[in-house]
């Protein structure tokens, strides 16, 4: 199987542009999904099928893809945003995650 | 607005069997896919595998020879075994209700409702 790499960390300041990346040779072939986990909570699907957006998640959230890379992208970040992010896929018919970023708000 | 709540023994013995069962509230366990995921301590999340509810199950194979998953539509419950446990297998583990389907670029498959998670600890 495959792997999903995604940085360790990103750190932005408050109304700054974070963007976190997940890398994998077989994302031009399967869609992509973002997932958002507050400290001791469960995650919190943000992103699927590369860009689109569940309902109430707000509209900074925003997912791109280009090649084996996809981007998750949030614009005017809020302290509310810190978070670890995770990036997922698929093989085969099985679910893979990226190993996840922590986002910081300076 | 369909909730998930996961329930077991918060502590399991080395080489025995991990038992948990997930009750899904608000809605019908029919007609879509359940799913397990578990994350150590400090670490990432880890997809175990799934069950239709049907009965048609899909399991990670880096832990196939393992894993159980089954379900009881009767209770519209569904449950997860793991066998000969290590305490590499102490995490948080996960329900979810998985979406599966596929357009005419690609399958797709991602978990959309989560339960809260549950600590299970491997320990003599």
């Amino acid at each position: 199987s495959y792997e999903l790499t995604q940085p360790p960390s990103v750190s932005v300041s408050p109304g700054q542009t974070a963007r976190i990346t997940c890398s994998g040779d077989e994302l031009p072939k399967q869609y992509a999904y973002w997932y958002q986990q507050k400290s001791g909570q469960a995650p919190v699907l943000v992103i699927y099928k590369d860009s689109e957006r569940p309902s109430g998640i707000p509209e900074r959230f925003s997912g791109s893809s280009s090649g084996t890379t996809v981007t998750l992208t949030i614009s005017g970040v809020q302290a509310e945003d810190e978070a670890d992010y995770y990036c997922q896929s698929g093989d085969n018919s099985n679910v893979l995650f990226g190993g996840g970023t922590k986002l910081t708000v300076l | 607005q369909v909730q998930l709540q996961e329930s077991g023994p918060g502590l399991v013995k080395p080489s025995e069997t991990l038992s948990l069962t997930c009750t899904v509230s608000g809605g019908s366990i029919t007609y879509y896919y359940w799913s397990w995921i578990r994350q150590p301590p400090g670490k990432g999340l880890e997809w175990i595998g799934y069950i239709y509810s049907s009965g048609s199950t899909n399991y990670n194979p880096s832990l196939k020879s393992r894993v159980t998953i089954s379900v009881d539509t009767s209770k519209n419950q569904f449950s997860l075994k793991l066998n000969s446990v290590t305490a590499a297998d102490t995490a948080v583990y996960f329900c979810a209700r998985e979406v599966r389907g596929y357009t005419q670029l690609h399958y797709y498959y991602y978990m959309d409702v989560w339960g809260k998670g549950t600590t299970v600890t491997v320990s003599s």
